[in-house]
């Protein structure tokens, strides 16, 4: 079975420019989180889709969108690159939302580090 | 906001030295605590879910316990390897997963 997959592995970009990162969840999964680890502090959650809604959103700026396809896999869009967008993004995948997504367990990806200049 | 703190921030141990370590939680206001490992390079894996008061898992030498009265779960490993060394998360689930900073363990053969 295919472990949930991401890419880019890296990606640079220069202020103000737009960034866009992918995540396709193992298969049959339909839920996808994606998690941001700036340097130093812990993961935190950016958004959630489920069934191509976006169903929770975390404490982030608009400027930090996503979409998620009919394949269940999805992108996320940072638009206006700031320095401090410069992190480890996660995504992680979960089966059917049965439980509110409280005792889903969540597969993660490898990750995508964003660097901005 | 719930806030999610981890102790220790980083452990030391000598193989075959069995460990623990603490997430604290100010409320237990919240539906789930999950436990995570998370190794270098490689993608966190998920090791426990735990939902009541009292609630005890065990995989292999790595247990858990959660006291949601008192504010904290435990994770126990038992005669620790090499290959245990990782950082380990702890997540709390109100609508959204909020992670503690995770405890760093590495263990020396």
């Amino acid at each position: 079975e295919a472990g949930v997959t991401q890419s880019p592995t890296h990606l640079i970009k220069t202020r103000g420019q737009q960034a866009t990162l992918r995540c396709s969840p193992i298969s049959g999964h339909t839920s996808v989180y994606w998690y941001q680890q700036a340097l130093g502090l812990g993961l935190q959650f950016l958004l959630w889709y489920d069934e191509g809604e976006e169903r929770n959103r975390g404490n982030f700026p608009p400027r930090f969108s996503g979409r998620q396809f009919p394949n269940y896999s999805s992108e996320l869009n940072v638009n206006a690159l700031e320095l401090e967008d410069s992190a480890l993004y996660l995504c992680a995948g979960s089966p059917r939302w049965t439980s509110g997504g409280r005792t889903d367990t969540q597969y993660f990806g490898p990750g995508t580090r964003l660097t901005v200049l | 906001i719930l806030n999610v703190e981890q102790s220790p921030q980083s452990l030391h141990v000598q193989e075959g030295d069995s460990t623990n370590f603490t997430c604290s939680f100010p409320s237990s206001n919240f539906y789930a605590l999950h436990w995570y490992r998370w190794e270098t390079a490689k993608s966190p894996e998920a090791l426990f879910v735990m939902t009541l008061n009292g609630d005890e898992k065990k995989k292999g030498r790595i247990s858990a316990t959660l006291n949601t009265k008192e504010g904290y779960s435990y994770l126990y490993i038992k005669g620790s390897q090499p290959e245990d060394s990782a950082t380990y998360l702890c997540a709390l689930y109100t609508d959204k997963l909020i992670f503690g900073t995770g405890t760093r363990l590495q263990v020396f053969p």
